[in-house]
């Protein structure tokens, strides 16, 4: 089947640990971003990429790295200068970069700092 | 003010209502609309895109209104299941920018 997949669905950390989201897509999609949501908030951009080896920082990038050395993966690094990391993250794709796509969800990870 | 807003509601209706929700976007120069519907601790879905036209879907009507800058969602004979959260996402403008979400209208759909 054609998706988007997140891993893992859950996440415990420690605090002061780096942590890695994984998010794989297997739509051909030149464009995957990262979102976050925390509860009864909308959601917010952490990071998008719309080709290999190219992305940019969205609206809340500090304390988080990501990278796009393949079409289909989009890995979010959590690293411990992320003050208040304990969200609900979503890897999101659409088919281009032009506007107008509609964007596909992965499933999400929450994420829990202990 | 904010570049997509929603009320967050809640909404309550009780099966079969007609219940509408509105957004407006800051932005005139956005390109694209679209409606995603989110349930609780799940991912958002696309319920469907907002066209110039406006656009039905069996019991979903969304209207775009470029004048005023906001959407409509307008769903009729409303079903238990309808009970979501409701995103209002716009795209910016014409280059290369991601879709902005509005926080989201929630509705309960009451028996």
């Amino acid at each position: 089947d054609g998706g988007i997949t997140q891993s893992p669905k859950y996440l415990f950390r420690k605090e002061g640990q780096n942590v890695t989201l994984s998010c794989e897509q297997n739509l051909n999609h030149d464009a995957m971003y990262w979102y976050r949501q925390d509860p009864g908030q909308g959601l917010r951009l952490i990071y998008y990429s719309q080709i290999v080896n190219d992305f940019q920082k969205g609206d809340i990038a500090e304390g988080y790295s990501v990278s796009r050395e393949k079409k289909e993966s989009f890995p979010l690094t959590v690293t411990s200068a992320q003050k208040n990391p304990t969200a609900f993250y979503l890897c999101a794709s659409s088919a281009d970069r032009r506007a107008g796509t509609e964007a596909f969800f992965g499933q999400g990870t929450r994420l829990t700092v202990v | 003010r904010k570049e997509v807003e929603q009320d967050p509601g809640p909404f309550n209706v009780p099966e079969g209502a007609t219940v509408a929700f509105n957004c407006t976007y800051s932005n005139s120069a956005s390109q694209s609309f679209f409606w995603y519907r989110q349930d609780c601790r799940k991912e958002p879905k696309l319920l469907m895109s907002v066209y110039s036209s406006g656009n039905e879907d069996g019991r979903f009507t969304a209207q775009l209104n470029r004048a005023s800058q906001y959407i409509s969602l307008l769903i009729r004979d409303s079903k238990l299941s309808d009970s979501a959260t409701y995103l209002c996402v716009v795209t910016p403008n014409s280059g290369n920018t991601p879709l902005v979400f509005g926080k989201g209208t929630r509705l309960s759909v009451i028996a």
